[in-house]
Parts: C-alpha cells; sequence; structure tokens
C-alpha cells in the first residue's frame, strides 16, 4: 500500500525548460512534504520542503506547490540544468521531526542539452 | 562535518550467510532510519530508533532481519539468513531534535547470489 505515489518513473526535459515532477499521497493526515534528490552511488539529499499551512515554497530555481484537497504536490525546476539530472523522491510525515518519512518510488530526470 | 557514515559500502554473499551492515549518525542526532531502495518499492522504511530506542519497526520485512542501536553513535543491521530478494541499497539516515529533514549516508549495496 503505497502512501506516497510518483506516477512517472522518468522524465526527460531539454536544457533551459521546466521540469515539473509529480508526486500524489493518500493520507490526508501527512503534514510535512519534501523532495530529495539523489545522484548514483550516493545517498539522498534534501531539496526543499513545505508544510501543509503553506500552498508554495519558493528556493532559487526549485518551487514546491502543494494542493492539499487533491493531495498532490509538484516540484518545478526553472530553468532546468544538465546537473539537476538526478533521481528526485517525493516524500511526506505526519508531523514536522522525530517522525517517519514515507517516500514515493521517485522518478529519474535527465536533462539534455 | 562527518555526515552518516556507513559500512560496508558493498557486500556480495551467498544465500544463508549472516549480514550485518553498520551505520554512524551524524554527531548530536537524536533519531535514527534504516530505508530499503528498490526499484519497485523506492525508498522503503525499515525500522527508526528515537534516542537509541525503537519506535517503529513495522517495515522489517520479516524475522529474518534485526536492528539495533546500543548507543547514540552505532546501530547495525542484521539479515541472517541472507536471501537472494534481499538484494537491494540499504540507507541509514539520521535526523537532529526541531528539525525535518533526513541526512543520508552514502548507503550500503548488498548482493546476495
Amino acid at each position: 500500500d503505497q502512501q506516497v505515489k510518483q506516477n512517472s518513473p522518468s522524465l526527460s526535459v531539454q536544457e533551459g525548460r521546466i521540469s515539473i515532477l509529480n508526486c500524489d499521497y493518500t493520507n490526508s493526515m501527512f503534514d510535512y512534504f519534501l523532495w530529495y534528490k539523489k545522484y548514483p552511488a550516493e545517498g539522498p539529499t534534501f531539496l526543499i520542503s513545505i508544510s501543509s499551512i503553506k500552498d508554495k515554497n519558493e528556493d532559487g530555481r526549485f518551487t514546491v506547490f502543494l494542493n492539499k484537497s487533491a493531495k498532490h504536490l509538484s516540484l518545478h525546476i526553472v530553468p532546468s540544468q544538465p546537473g539537476d539530472s538526478a533521481v528526485y523522491f517525493c516524500a511526506a510525515s505526519l508531523t514536522y521531526n522525530t517522525d517517519k518519512l514515507i517516500f514515493g518510488t521517485g522518478t529519474r530526470l535527465q536533462v539534455f542539452p | 562535518d562527518a555526515g552518516v557514515i556507513q559500512s560496508p559500502r558493498h557486500e556480495v554473499t551467498e544465500m544463508g550467510q549472516e549480514v550485518t551492515l553498520r551505520c554512524k549518525p551524524i554527531s548530536g542526532h537524536n533519531s535514527l532510519f534504516w530505508y530499503r531502495q528498490t526499484m519497485m518499492r523506492g525508498l522503503e522504511l525499515l525500522i527508526y530508533f528515537n534516542n537509541n530506542v525503537p519506535i517503529d519497526d513495522s517495515g522489517m520485512p520479516e524475522d529474518r532481519f534485526s536492528a539495533k542501536m546500543p548507543n547514540a553513535s552505532f546501530s547495525t543491521l542484521k539479515i541472517q539468513p541472507s536471501e537472494p530478494r534481499d538484494s537491494a541499497v540499504y540507507f541509514c539516515a539520521s535526523q537532529g531534535e526541531n528539525t525535518g529533514e533526513l541526512f543520508f549516508g552514502e548507503g550500503s549495496r548488498l548482493t546476495v547470489l
């Protein structure tokens, strides 16, 4: 029973364009959402997060949008760069801290020149 | 500034053998998590500890899996006996108090032949 779903296993985008990665969740009690980025042979690293009281959070080229009614969040990368090529994991938690993060299956983003 | 340290980075073993994976969390972090990454299920939470106490082990797949955290600076994940379907990358992550972000190690890639 996958509580956090990333239905697109891969995405290919041209450099300079926008990348949009999507994530859906089933548990309406989730209160905190995060995106992690993972390069091959490395551990995932934190990218950006959003609390359920917000609908948008921006950090440089990265913006996360949250639609609570649809139980959907998305990560926008503008403009996309070749160095953004990685696997992106969406994660959700019931509380801000000291609680388990439930991850999705990941989306592999490839940014080509 | 040392991050989460995992060992071994790679382990190849034969079915039936015991496997022990090790993790040293970031100093001062009070929560530790063990995740397993597979293509089908993404990052799957196995168990997590808070202040060295196991809080939730519902993700541990079978009795063949066990985890310990004897002190704040060390944890082990043991598989006995190992099976080919246990082949995956196992990640350890730690989390500080009053922060929602997890810091991951580089992972231990396990191959069971």
